[in-house]
């Protein structure tokens, strides 16, 4: 069966700093990958999303970036955060077979201090 | 991207009571999908809806697409305390067509439910 992991699972950062969330899935190959951001618990907005290797795609401009160094592998990175970065990360995982269904990892807490 | 409108934003409700709560577009979608969202985790698929006026279960929720394929209803029966949680529904970002994954989110609804 597939899994998906994050992490951290917790983070707090000063402002200024740089960031790195990883997020790898298991027991899949060439999935598509997802970055949402959750604010103060309640609706997602899609960050970033990559069909393959090298392919990402930003759904919002902001202060973030991604990367997919793997087949497996999704990192969301920032040069120097901001306050606003502060959020519960997700990433997500799917197939070309599951349609617009998505399956979560359990999520990264970041505080920009 | 769509938007979507979830309600109610929050429920309290007894332990055994039954639970409803719905979403609308403001465009058509081809897919409707519920989560459930426990705190400090990620969200959890509860139920997928891939047809209008499709109903569809999964133990004591119940989920509709709309016939106008802009709403879709979730329904939780005699409602139990571990269905405590944040409930989302969500659909396609660009509506009708082929988002694959790429997903808008209502706002979500927060239920308690009192043993």
């Amino acid at each position: 069966s597939q899994t998906i992991h994050q992490w951290p699972a917790t983070l707090v950062q000063p402002v200024g700093s740089p960031l790195s969330l990883e997020c790898t899935v298991e027991g899949t190959s060439n999935p598509n990958l997802y970055w949402y951001r959750q604010a103060a618990g309640r609706g997602l907005q899609l960050l970033f999303y990559s069909v393959g290797i090298g392919q990402i795609s930003s759904e919002v401009p902001q202060n973030l970036s991604a990367s997919r160094p793997q087949d497996r592998q999704f990192i969301l990175s920032s040069k120097k955060l901001l306050l606003s970065d502060s959020g519960f990360y997700l990433c997500a995982w799917n197939t070309g077979f599951s349609g617009n269904t998505i399956y979560f990892g359990e999520g990264s807490w970041l505080t920009v201090v | 991207g769509q938007q979507l409108n979830q309600s109610p934003q929050s429920m309290f409700i007894q332990e055994g009571e039954d639970v409803s709560m719905n979403c609308t577009s403001s465009s058509i979608f081809n897919t409707w999908l519920w989560y459930k969202q426990e705190p400090g985790e990620g969200p959890v698929l509860l139920i997928a809806l891939y047809k209008a006026g499709e109903l569809t279960s999964n133990g004591r929720l119940t989920a509709q697409f709309g016939i106008t394929r802009k709403d879709s209803f979730l329904n939780i029966s005699a409602s139990i305390p571990s269905d405590v949680g944040i409930y989302f529904c969500a659909g396609p970002l660009n509506a009708g067509g082929t988002s694959y994954g790429k997903l808008t989110f209502g706002q979500g609804t927060i239920l308690t439910v009192h043993p």
